[in-house]
């Protein structure tokens, strides 16, 4: 089945500082490939995704990339704030081509807190 | 609010016991999700109904475990003979696919519901 390699966490940064968040997965077929974020308190919400190679997903001031070749997405934003705190999931989502079709498949998390 | 919703919100029984939860997705959403998510974790696929139809099932879903969908709307995770492994929060999410594609579309999901099994 699909898995998810997430950049162990937590980070702790400063505000205005560049973040990046590291997802490597693997999956049969051609996924397509979120980032979902959870703020303190609240439900899981999308934050962007990709259903393409090459594609650049982006929302908030966050961008991720859909990398076939090293099966990778990971997010960056080039100037945190506080808001931002929150933990994020990597997830790729199965296709019609593979074995985990339409489901998603989350990484652990990565708990993100940035400082004033 | 035409998310989508879960109820209990949070549900505390004894080992042993029963329980059952319920998802309300967006209403024109034909795919519903049941994932389960303990501490520190991501979420976990449990089940998937497309429509009424149960189409996926986790190897995490044992026979304790059991999900309906009756009329493709509403859906109910029931639980029997609670175990404390089971205590986690439990997430139900929809989407919409159209025709046999469910890729690419966005799953919404709802508060969740925490059981605790004491």
């Amino acid at each position: 089945g699909d898995s998810v390699t997430q950049m162990e966490g937590p980070v702790t940064l400063s505000e205005e500082a560049f973040l990046t968040i590291n997802c490597t997965y693997t999956a049969t077929g051609y996924p397509s490939l979120f980032w979902y974020v959870q703020y303190p308190g609240e439900g899981l919400q999308l934050l962007l995704k990709a259903t393409k190679a090459d594609d650049k997903g982006s929302n908030k001031g966050f961008e991720a990339t859909y990398r076939k070749e090293t099966t990778s997405f990971h997010l960056e934003k080039g100037s945190v704030q506080v808001s931002d705190s929150a933990v994020y999931f990597c997830a790729p989502q199965g296709n019609a081509g593979g074995t985990s079709y339409g489901k998603l498949t989350f990484g652990q998390g990565t708990i993100l807190t940035v400082h004033p | 609010d035409t998310g989508v919703s879960q109820n209990p919100r949070h549900k505390i029984t004894k080992r042993g016991q029963n329980v059952t939860f319920r998802c309300d997705p967006i209403s024109e959403h034909n795919r519903l999700y049941w994932y389960r998510q303990t501490l520190g974790q991501g979420p976990e696929f449990l089940t998937y109904f497309q429509n009424e139809a149960q189409l996926e099932k986790s190897r995490l879903l044992s026979d304790r475990f059991s999900a309906e969908r009756p009329k493709g709307s509403f859906s109910t995770l029931e639980i029997q003979r609670t175990e404390q492994g089971d205590s986690a929060m439990y997430l139900c999410a929809s989407s919409l696919a159209v025709g046999s594609s469910g890729s690419g579309r966005e799953q919404f999901f709802g508060p969740g519901t925490r059981l605790t099994v004491l």
